[in-house]
């Protein structure tokens, strides 16, 4: 069964430390896409990115950094230099593409909290 | 992406009444899906409503207490009815951006904060 593992509940920091938040996933099948979302405290999700399966090479956005591993079955989200701004709660989620019809499984989700 | 807009942005309702959220993207969308968010927790996926047919609900839902509608590419609502206490969460719409050619990235709405006493 498809399932997203992020065992961080709560990461604190302080800013300008990097920080890295883990993601682990479970899939049986062969096409699927990874996502990494942020909620601020006001609430809406925001897309920060997408991976397909296909695809492991590591993407960089800026401060913001993904390294996706199949070997582990990992998606993990670094951000470097964090910045007060980053304090959100980060999702990791998976979506099934053919099996699932595009249904996203999140994971329970880390809150980060950057401290001045 | 796709800007989407939801209504209300927040309500507090009495148990045993229903409230309808509706849910509007800019541009047309073949895929339109209703999640929830209980205080504290990751998100649920409620159903999936695609235009000119039934919605499909995952395990745990069911049509008499989250009805959907979806009358065009543009637009959908959810209702839920009979609330309790425990319906109290947020409520989001997504929608796959590209319209025709999904794009497989789900991009979500601000959600529907809905508190039940």
């Amino acid at each position: 069964a498809q399932k997203v593992t992020q065992a961080q509940t709560e990461i604190s920091v302080v800013e300008k430390e990097d920080v890295t938040l883990d993601c682990v996933y479970e899939t049986r099948d062969t096409t699927y896409y990874l996502f990494w979302y942020k909620q601020p405290p006001s609430g809406e999700l925001v897309f920060l990115i997408r991976r397909n399966s296909f695809d492991e090479q590591n993407e960089i956005s800026g401060r913001y950094s993904w390294n996706f591993q199949k070997s582990t079955s990992s998606f993990n989200f670094t951000i470097t230099a964090s910045q007060v701004v980053d304090s959100a709660v980060y999702f990791c989620a998976l979506s099934e593409r053919y099996n699932q019809g595009g249904k996203l499984i999140f994971g329970q989700g880390t809150e980060l909290s950057v401290k001045p | 992406s796709a800007v989407i807009s939801q209504k209300p942005s927040r309500d507090i309702c009495q148990r045993g009444t229903s409230l309808t959220i509706q849910c509007q993207v800019d541009s047309q969308v073949t895929m339109m899906f209703w999640y929830r968010q209980q205080p504290g927790q990751s998100l649920t996926l409620i159903a999936t409503a695609n235009q000119g047919s039934e919605a499909t609900y995952e395990s745990g839902f069911v049509i008499d207490k989250f009805p959907i509608s979806r009358p065009n590419l543009t637009f959908s609502t959810l209702t839920v009815s009979n609330m309790s206490p425990e319906d109290s969460s947020i409520y989001l719409c997504s929608v796959e951006a590209g319209g025709w050619t999904s794009t497989d990235t789900q991009y979500f709405g601000p959600g529907t904060r809905l508190t039940v006493l």
